[in-house]
Order: C-alpha cells, then structure tokens, then sequence
C-alpha cells in the first residue's frame, strides 16, 4: 500500500483568504488526484495531473504535481463559502488502484 | 444520466445481523469498485471488478465480507455476519475505463452503516 500523508487536516479561514493543502508520499505515482467531498456525498474529482512538474488550473484552484510524482499542492486564492469541504488527494501506481490521504476538512468562514 | 445509485442510503442492524448493500454503476461503465470510509482508517479500496469480474479483492478485511456483480447494472457487497466495527460509510463508484491512469471514478453517495 501507497501511503500519502495529507497537511494540515483542518484548515479554518475567513472569505477572501488564500490556502494551500499538501499531499506527500514516500512513493512514486503514475498519476495524483484530487477529489472534493461535501457532507453526505460521495468524492468528486477536481484534477489529474500525470506529469512530473505539471501545473493545472481549475479558476480559482492551482494543482501542482511534484518533479519526483511524490507530492502534490493544492492551492486556492480568494476562499469562498463554497469551497468548504473535505479535500482528498488520491495516487494510482502501476495498477488501476487509487491509494488515499486521510483528508483535509477545510472551512471557509463568511 | 442518474450517476452512480446505491441503496439503501442509511442501515442500522444488530450485531450478528446480515447486511446487504446495493449498487447500480452508470450504465456504459465497465469497472466498478467498493470503497469504505472511516474516521480513523480514510477511504479505502475494498475490491473492484472489470466487465462484471472481481479483479483484486486484497481489500476485503475479512471473509464476513462479500461482493458479487452478476450482471453489468449491479453489484452487491454482502458483511455477514455483521460486527459493530463495521460501522462505515461504504461507497460505490464506477468509470468507463480501466487502462488509463487518468480515468475518472464517479462515485455514488454512500451507505451509512451503523451495526449496534
């Protein structure tokens, strides 16, 4: 098994505020994705990133993919209310399978 | 389309009791896979299928544990019998393919188990 290791696991700040989550791992992914969950829902995907290095953009969120594929950021400039959720970076490796971090729960106060 | 369905949403049981979770991928999609998620161990892979075929079960924690998917529109993932240490969210999520790393897996909205 894969381990990632999300940063930090709670994460509070006001409207308007940037933040950035890690994901980190001693492994070497194909690939690293990051899901978003709200309450009573299943996990949505937000990005893949295949590339070592590689930068993905999704409005207000920046995706970075490490040059090793050993990490991962997510970074979003100017929280709104809505982007309170739990946020999951996940890795495949070689096979089909998703490894995933624990979470982070972020809260975007108005 | 509906996206991916599960029944029911809430199940409460007794310890000992058998339990039976159920679950309609998207239609089209070829894998399905059976994820339970807990506050202390995450998400975590149970076991998924391809073309209505068990792939990789080393997931399953236990043999109390079961899935089956006898046809492509449904699969069921059957704990028997149940323990209090199954209480999870268990989730089931489909996608189109399985031999791209970038393919996306569309989950449903999850069971609530709670085994008394």
């Amino acid at each position: 098994t894969q381990l990632l290791e999300q940063s930090p696991q709670f994460l509070s700040i006001q409207e308007g505020e940037n933040l950035t989550v890690y994901c980190n791992s001693s492994s070497v992914f194909s690939s690293l994705q990051w899901y978003r969950q709200e309450p009573g829902e299943g996990p949505v995907l937000l990005v893949t990133v295949v590339t070592g290095g590689e930068v993905k953009k999704l409005k207000r969120l920046t995706f970075q993919f490490g040059d090793a594929r050993k990490d991962s950021s997510l970074h979003i400039t100017a929280a709104q209310p809505g982007d309170t959720g739990l946020y999951l970076c996940a890795g495949a490796g070689n096979d089909y399978k998703l490894s995933f971090g624990a979470g982070t729960t972020v809260t975007v106060r108005a | 389309d509906a996206g991916v369905i599960q029944s029911p949403r809430h199940e409460v049981t007794e310890m000992g009791q058998e339990v039976t979770l159920r679950c309609k991928p998207i239609s089209g999609h070829d894998y399905l896979f059976w994820y339970r998620q807990t506050m202390m161990r995450g998400l975590e892979l149970l076991i998924y299928f391809n073309n209505n075929v068990p792939i990789d079960d080393s997931g399953m924690p236990e043999d109390r544990f079961s899935a089956k998917m006898p046809n492509a529109s449904f699969s069921t993932l059957k704990i028997q019998p149940s323990e209090p240490r199954d209480s999870a969210v268990y989730f089931c999520a489909s996608s189109l393919g399985g031999g791209g790393i970038t393919d996306t897996q569309y989950f449903g909205p999850g069971t609530r188990l709670t085994v008394l």
